[in-house]
């Protein structure tokens, strides 16, 4: 069956410090891979969309950035953490073909830039 | 492109039905979701509907998929407490079968 890992489940971190969010996927192969950002009791929004290895789409212009390095691994990252990029972080991953064609969802990681 | 909409909050008393509603671009949807977030943890799946049909009911839930005006809602009947929550709609479509998620409604139910 397939899993979706996304660690640490909580951090803070002081402003202008670098960040690295994983996520990975087990049990698939060529997932569609998504990294959203929520806001306090407010809706998602999607900060980068991957189709495959090194094939990243930017949403919204901003402070963070993606990579893929593997085709089941997907990173989240800053160079330099600001005020607002404080929220809940949330990794998901749909597959291309195949019966299941949800998404499916991390636990999350709430983010706190102090 | 793809642009899902939903409107941002919905109270109801216990014991009502709840309806949410969300509205979609994309034509080339195959299929619809809804997802449910309790506070602090992500989204889990509710229900789903393929775009051919328009009405698939699951206990307590009913989808209605309206695909001319491409609109979708979700029907909870005898709402409870433990419905409170982020309701999303997602749609997937292109050729990458992107999912696309609306921005949420929150659902209060009060007591």
């Amino acid at each position: 069956s397939q899993t979706i890992h996304q660690w640490p489940a909580t951090l803070v971190q002081p402003v202008g410090s670098p960040l690295s969010l994983e996520c990975t996927v087990e049990g698939t192969s060529n997932p569609n891979l998504y990294w959203y950002r929520q806001a306090a009791g407010r809706g998602l929004q999607l900060l980068f969309y991957s189709v495959g290895i090194g094939q990243i789409s930017s949403e919204v212009p901003q402070n963070l950035s993606a990579s893929r390095p593997q085709d089941r691994q997907f990173i989240l990252s800053s160079k330099k953490l600001l005020l607002s990029d404080s929220g809940f972080y949330l990794c998901a991953w749909s597959p291309l073909t195949g019966v299941n064609t949800e998404a499916f969802f991390g636990q999350g990681t709430r983010l706190t830039v102090v | 492109g793809e642009d899902v909409e939903q409107s941002l909050f919905l109270s109801v008393r216990e014991g009502d039905s709840s309806v949410i509603n969300c509205t979609y671009t994309d034509s080339s949807s195959t299929y619809l979701y809804w997802y449910k977030q309790e506070p602090g943890a992500g989204l889990q799946l509710l229900t789903y509907i393929f775009s051919n049909m328009d009405m698939k009911q699951d206990q307590r839930l009913t989808v209605l998929l309206n695909k001319k005006d491409k609109h979708l809602s979700l029907r909870i009947a005898d709402t409870q407490t433990g419905d409170s929550a982020i309701y999303f709609c997602a749609e997937r479509s292109g050729g990458y079968q992107k999912v696309t998620f609306g921005t949420g409604t929150k659902l209060q139910v009060i007591p």
